[in-house]
């Protein structure tokens, strides 16, 4: 099955600064590749998500790259601020209605 | 946006009792939906896939006896844990897949149970 990788496990950034965190996956049958911002007790909310034909996606201060060969994706967050301090799960499927692979999540904190 | 609800949104129970989770979808319809379990500071857990009018799809792990799952119309899955545990406390979230939609999936706000 397929199995994702998540790093870093937590980042602590300076507001302004930039975010970067990476996600592997082992599956090659995987075209859906989505991020989730989580707050404590709540919802996983999607931010934003690619797909396998695209190289990368930009939605204002958050972009997400993906390559496919590498099997590699990466959520990049720009002028961060503090209300951007969360968890953000990456996750790995064959297409936006199947079952998502999560990956284990990072804890982002932005200090102002 | 399409919206899906959970109820009940915490529930605390005795060791033994059985507790059933619904996940509606309130407007739109989903032959699919799914159930995730979350432990804390962990990530969402596939439990899983449950399919309007036929049996769930349990992930390897996941006993199909214990977490009964239940998909008797096109907008209402529901989750019962029987014979809860203590090890069973977590956050629950299903998610419905939009068929009509970009086949995009919606989760819902999620279930704490606590099992004393």
């Amino acid at each position: 099955g397929e199995n994702v990788e998540q790093h870093p496990s937590t980042l602590s950034v300076q507001e302004g600064d930039s975010a970067v965190i990476k996600c592997t996956y082992s599956d090659s049958a995987s075209n859906y590749f989505p991020w989730y911002k989580q707050e404590l007790g709540k919802r996983p909310q999607l931010i934003i998500d690619i797909r396998s034909n695209v190289g990368e996606k930009k939605d204002q201060r958050i972009a997400v790259t993906l390559n496919k060969t590498a099997k590699h994706f990466s959520l990049h967050i720009t002028e961060t601020q503090p209300e951007d301090s969360a968890v953000y799960f990456c996750a790995a499927s064959r297409d936006s209605g199947y079952a998502l692979n999560f990956g284990k999540g990072t804890s982002l904190l932005v200090t102002p | 946006g399409a919206v899906v609800s959970q109820h009940p949104s915490w529930v605390i129970c005795k060791s033994g009792t059985s507790v059933k989770i619904e996940c509606r979808s309130l407007d739109f319809q989903a032959t699919t939906m799914f159930w995730y379990r979350q432990f804390p500071k962990q990530s969402l857990m596939l439990m899983a896939t449950s399919n309007e009018g036929s049996k769930a799809t349990y992930e390897q792990g996941v006993e199909k006896d214990k977490f009964l799952i239940n998909h008797a119309s096109l907008t209402l899955s529901t989750l019962t844990v029987t014979s809860a545990h203590p090890e069973d406390s977590s956050f629950y979230i299903c998610s419905a897949r939009d068929e009509q939609g970009a086949e995009t999936q919606y989760f819902g706000p999620g279930t704490r149970l606590l099992v004393l």
